[in-house]
């Protein structure tokens, strides 16, 4: 069974980086990462809905128009993990970030249980 | 700016049908399918509807899902009190270069 595990601080300053890590388990992200699978990240803010941050594949990554200019997503493949980089955070990324698989549907059965991180000086 | 809109919160008491909305466009639920997502208090999203109206194993088929033109919904027969949770509606939008967008989200209250 596929298993996902966000990793990373519950506490970030403002104008700094948020950085997450997310580890896969119960299959390899490489024989996966070639196929119709994307690894990606969807977060919610209190009292807000979900919000699509990106998603990671053989061929590139695909960004939130909105988050694109502050966002990296990468996979290390030896590690079975998949990172987000967030820059420059304010308050409104405060949120519970959750990593997942998705496929050309979207985000499907595997989540992450979420980590919530609080941004505050 | 491209935007689900879901009513923010229904309700409905044991064995009631419930339906939820979500409204969208031309870029996004006009063009695409319509996924639906149930988080549950404390836990992650689970995949409860895909591609409008398909259920993955295991959700019961009291949940169906519909959509027709810019608009979806979700219905949910023979409501149980373990339905109580947030649902959620996404679809990808066709809008700067594309992403998938999710609704506001609907808080079911069983009373």
């Amino acid at each position: 069974q596929l298993q996902l595990q966000e990793s990373g601080p519950g506490l970030v300053k403002p104008s700094e980086t948020l950085p997450l890590t997310c580890s896969v388990s119960g299959g390899s992200i490489s024989s996966m990462y070639s196929g119709t699978y994307r690894w990606g990240w969807i977060r919610q803010s209190p009292g807000k809905g979900l919000e699509w941050i990106g998603q990671v594949h053989s061929g590139g990554t695909e960004l939130n128009p909105y988050l694109r200019s502050r966002v990296t997503i990468s996979v290390d493949t030896s590690k079975n993990q998949f990172s987000l980089r967030l820059k420059s955070v304010s308050d409104a990324d405060t949120a519970v970030y959750y990593c997942a698989r998705l496929d050309s549907g979207g985000p499907g059965d595997y989540w992450g249980q979420g980590i919530l991180v609080t941004v505050s000086s | 700016q491209s935007v689900l809109t879901q009513p923010p919160s229904a309700s409905g008491t044991p064995g009631q049908r419930v339906t939820i909305s979500c409204s969208g466009s031309s870029s996004n639920i006009g063009r695409h399918t319509v996924n639906w997502y149930q988080r549950l208090p404390g836990a992650a999203p689970k995949l409860l509807i895909y591609t409008n109206d398909q259920r993955p194993s295991g959700v019961p088929d009291r949940f169906s899902g519909s959509k027709s033109g810019t608009s979806a919904s979700l219905a949910i027969s023979g409501l149980q009190s373990e339905d109580e949770a947030e649902y959620s509606c996404a679809a990808w939008d066709d809008s700067l270069n594309g992403f998938w967008l999710f609704g506001g989200g609907t808080k079911l209250t069983v009373l």
